[in-house]
């Protein structure tokens, strides 16, 4: 069961134009929501996150955008820059036995950015 | 910022063996270290959560007795993969979560490489 579904594997992008990264997920019990980027052999390094009870966030180049009734969210990233070829996971939060957040995650998309 | 180091960073093992994987938060006390594994090509999938001091919760379909789970410290959890196989080969991070900072943050690990020969 994929609570948390990325559907684009991969994605390509000009250099200088906007990424947008898609998500969507089916539990209504999540209540916060991450976007992480991923190189090879290297654990995923926090980008910006979203509360449940908001729907947008912003911080510089990278813009999250939750759509509650649609269960959606998306991550763009304007303007795209070639160091930002990597792959983004999708994650969200939802409280776990013992009281600990614990965090599910999509597939990942691999974005590429074409100089 | 808060950084979490692997140790080892890739090991090769032979069937039938244990494999020991460290976890450690470096600049901060962590109550709470979460494992994970990566196919390749998949998503991270949590195996367990630990805090410190109690038994690991183990998700579902993840065996404890085969994959130890030690939290003895703030800042050490380790992990023991016992009897390994090659179907346990696969990419293993760990994470934790800074007693201090947003609720929900977790810094991750750099990861460990598993194969089983």
């Amino acid at each position: 069961d994929q609570q948390v579904k990325q559907n684009s594997p991969s994605l390509s992008v000009q250099e200088g134009r906007i990424s947008i990264l898609n998500c969507d997920y089916t539990n209504s019990m999540f209540d916060y929501f991450l976007w992480y980027k991923k190189y090879p052999a290297e654990g995923p390094t926090f980008l910006i996150s979203i509360s449940s009870i908001k729907d947008k966030n912003e911080d510089g180049r990278f813009t999250v955008f939750l759509n509650k009734s649609a269960k959606h969210l998306s991550l763009h990233i304007v303007p795209s820059q070639p160091g930002d070829s990597a792959v983004y996971f999708c994650a969200a939060s939802v409280m776990g036995v013992q009281g600990a957040q614990k965090l599910v995650f999509g597939q990942g998309t691999r974005l590429t950015i074409n100089p | 910022g808060a950084v979490v180091s692997q140790h080892p960073s890739w090991v090769i093992c032979k069937s039938g063996t244990s494999v020991k994987i460290e976890c450690r938060s470096l600049d901060f006390q962590a109550t709470t270290m979460f494992w994970y594994r990566q196919f390749p090509k998949q998503s991270l999938m949590l195996m367990a959560t630990s805090n410190e001091g109690s038994k690991a919760t183990y998700e579902q379909g993840v065996e404890k007795d085969k994959f130890l789970i030690n939290h003895a410290s703030l800042t050490l959890s380790t992990l023991t993969v016992t009897s390994a196989h090659p179907e346990d080969s696969s990419f293993y991070i760990c994470s934790a979560r800074d007693l201090l900072a947003a609720f929900n943050e977790q810094f991750f690990g750099p990861g460990t490489r598993l194969t089983v020969l």
